[in-house]
């Protein structure tokens, strides 16, 4: 049962042209949503967040949009840069949803974004 | 770099044995959470502690095993070790107990079970 799916194993784009990276979810319960990103060989760095009180968050050239009726979210980078190059990873958790899941992430499958020059 | 350490950052053991793996949260982090990362079921929650005391737990084998000790460190012990538990392991820290509060990650360890 997968609760927050990035359906989109992969995504290429130019420099300078905007990403839009896609995450699903079905759990009602979830109320806080992150995005993070990976390198190969090295652990998570968390980009944005937003929870679900509001529908925008943006810091810099990241924007997240949180849709809750349609349980979907997306992340925005413009412009996008070959540093961007890696895995995003979408997770969810729910501040309180019977007290077994205080605190866990629950996160996508990834999606593999590729920045060309 | 997110503040969180791990260690080792390389293990490769036989099957059978028993590993123990090393986190030190951010400081001034109460919560410890280790989620497993293996090919095919990405990143799974294991458990969370917060100061000292387990908060929640994931589909944590029975095999394995985590505490976390009065400085805040946590340690996550493997035993019995098969094929199959051949991963990524990570660690993460955050503030206080959870829900909406960002999780930083650590470096990860990487478990190779032969």
């Amino acid at each position: 049962d997968q609760q927050v799916k990035q359906n989109s194993p992969s995504l290429s784009v130019q420099e300078g042209r905007i990403s839009i990276l896609n995450c699903d979810y079905t759990n009602s319960m979830f109320d806080y949503f992150l995005w993070y990103k990976k390198y190969p060989a090295e652990g998570p760095t968390f980009l944005i967040s937003i929870s679900s009180i509001k529908d925008k968050n943006e810091d810099g050239r990241f924007t997240v949009f949180l849709n809750k009726s349609a349980k979907h979210l997306s992340l925005h980078i413009v412009p996008s840069q070959p540093g961007d190059s890696a895995v995003y990873f979408c997770a969810a958790s729910a501040f309180n949803a019977g007290g077994t899941s205080y605190g866990k992430l629950t996160f996508g499958q990834g999606t593999i974004l590729t920045v060309h020059p | 770099d997110s503040g969180v350490t791990q260690t080792p950052k390389h293990l490769i053991t036989a099957t059978g044995q028993r590993v123990t793996l090393r986190c030190s949260p951010r400081s001034g982090d109460l919560s410890v959470y280790w989620y497993q990362q293996s090919l095919d079921q990405g990143l799974q929650f294991l458990i969370q502690y917060y100061n000292g005391e387990e908060r929640a737990k994931g589909n944590i084998l029975e095999r394995f095993s985590a505490q976390q000790f009065p400085d805040l460190h946590s340690e996550l012990n493997l035993s019995s070790l098969e094929l199959g538990d051949s991963a990524l392991y990570f660690c993460a820290s955050s503030a206080s107990s959870g829900g909406l509060e960002t999780q930083y990650f650590g470096p990860g360890t990487r478990l190779l079970v032969l």
